[in-house]
């Protein structure tokens, strides 16, 4: 597996509030995608970035930001948190062709 | 826009029976395809991907897919389940071009091995 490690790794959070969560990964792979994960609907992308500060929407990108302001690191932000961003996110890095995850980051938003 | 249809959300298997587990996309093009598990609380894990050549795949820890570009299929199969191969495993389609990978996940199988 590609070193990628995300924190934290879990958080509750309030209604409202910003939360960025991190992503790092140790391979120098060009391609980085955040991911969440819901029941029933597998997983989705909310964005990805082709390069250093080179980002763009995936399919479920309201209310997400995301910076990539180094090879290594992808931050994925909620701007203003909800309940329904309460979820499991994962972010992956892109080796040759397949896609590398970390152990993911479980969100509560209350 | 591809997708993916994984049309067992649910198996329960007991040990050594064999298993097949379903998926179709829809692409226009030439497309890799990918099946992921898993593991309960961890994070997903490649277990077998196509991307040309033998339409018959290899995987880790004794699994395998068929390649069937006639019924847009890449189903899944392993002769003998373990108790350890309760997982959920999904399936992924993505446009064969090189550069960013547009990965479609398909909603994930849920696999129940009883001892």
């Amino acid at each position: 597996d590609a070193g990628i490690t995300q924190s934290p790794r879990h958080k509750v959070t309030e209604t409202g509030t910003p939360v960025t969560l991190r992503c790092h990964q140790t391979e120098n792979h060009r391609y980085m995608y955040w991911y969440r994960q819901d029941p029933g609907h597998g997983l989705r992308l909310i964005h990805y970035s082709y390069g250093v500060k080179d980002t763009d929407k995936g399919e479920v990108s309201d209310g997400y930001s995301v910076s990539r302001s180094k090879t290594e690191d992808f931050l994925l932000t909620l701007e203003s948190a909800t309940s329904s961003q309460t979820s499991v996110y994962f972010c992956a890095s892109q080796g040759a062709y397949e896609q590398y995850f970390g152990p993911g980051t479980r969100l509560t938003v209350t | 826009a591809q997708s993916v249809s994984q049309h067992n959300h649910h198996v329960i298997l007991s040990e050594a029976a064999s298993l097949e587990l379903g998926c179709n996309y829809s692409y226009g093009g030439t497309v890799n395809l990918f099946w992921y598990v898993q593991y309960p609380g961890q994070h997903l894990q490649l277990l077998l991907k196509y991307f040309s050549g033998d339409p018959l795949v290899k995987g880790i820890k004794g699994f395998e897919a068929e390649f069937i570009k006639s019924k847009f299929s890449f189903n899944l199969r392993k002769p003998s389940v373990q108790w350890s191969d309760t997982a959920e495993y999904f399936c992924a389609v993505s446009p064969n071009s090189g550069g960013y990978q547009k990965v479609t996940f398909g909603t994930g199988t849920k696999l129940q091995v009883i001892p």
